[in-house]
């Protein structure tokens, strides 16, 4: 168990539907990823925030968005959804300093799946 | 760009032998770089992590070692067991993110 929590588990929704993802980092950690993993694929950084603020930006749709609240808890809204938005989807949480990268923990995933 | 190679993408061993695989990166400023392991179905984990300010690690049975010159980095096995199956990730540093290869399927057959 790396600390990291996330709901709900599995996910089934319909196309043009939206659904949000729930994360919760380690204690102490202020920085959360979240990752997309299609079937046979890596692992696509989508954005990461630290602290509240957006840090970093990867490969994230427009119809994608993300946020982190006070208690660091984040949710990753996707709207609009398309059969290719089935996937596995991750968060990942550090300790984080300015300019220091360090380990991320993983959460264990949720899994989408879009009919 | 901001892109990490992995090779081979697939990788099979016979029990007991040793397993290599090799990343490179782009981006001269990277200076961290994690191997992460992830069975079927489950959380990626971090196996091994090496900083730039070293050349090797080892941990039991595993060991990175990275080439800044050339910009590669690599993860060994060895004396390989049929737990080590897995998919097994690597990942550079990029300004405040990490960017992941695209995964190596090791099998190890007994």
């Amino acid at each position: 168990d790396s600390g990291v929590t996330q709901t709900p588990k599995h996910l089934i929704t319909a196309t043009g539907q939206r659904v949000t993802l729930r994360c919760s980092p380690r204690s102490g950690d202020l920085s959360v990823y979240w990752y997309q993993q299609s079937l046979d694929q890596g692992l696509q950084f989508l954005i990461q925030y630290y602290n509240g603020e957006e840090r970093a930006k990867g490969n994230i749709l427009e119809r994608f968005s993300a946020q982190q609240f006070p208690d660091l808890h984040s949710e990753l809204n996707l709207s609009s959804l398309e059969l290719g938005d089935s996937a596995l989807y991750f968060c990942a949480s550090s300790v984080e300093g300015v300019s220091r990268v360090n380990e991320q923990f993983f959460g264990p995933g949720t899994r989408l799946t879009v009919l | 760009g901001e892109n990490v190679e992995q090779h081979p993408s697939t990788l099979s061993v016979q029990e007991g032998d040793s397993a290599v695989i090799k990343c490179t990166y782009s981006d001269s400023a990277s200076n961290y770089f994690p191997w992460y392991k992830q069975e079927l179905g489950k959380r990626p984990q971090l196996i091994i992590d090496i900083r730039s300010n070293v050349g090797e690690k080892k941990d039991q049975r595993i060991a990175v070692t990275l080439n800044k010159t050339a910009k590669h980095f690599s993860l060994h096995i060895t004396e390989t067991q049929p737990e080590d199956s897995a998919v097994y990730f690597c990942a550079a540093q990029y300004g405040n993110k990490l960017v992941f290869g695209a995964g190596t399927i090791l099998r190890v057959k007994s």
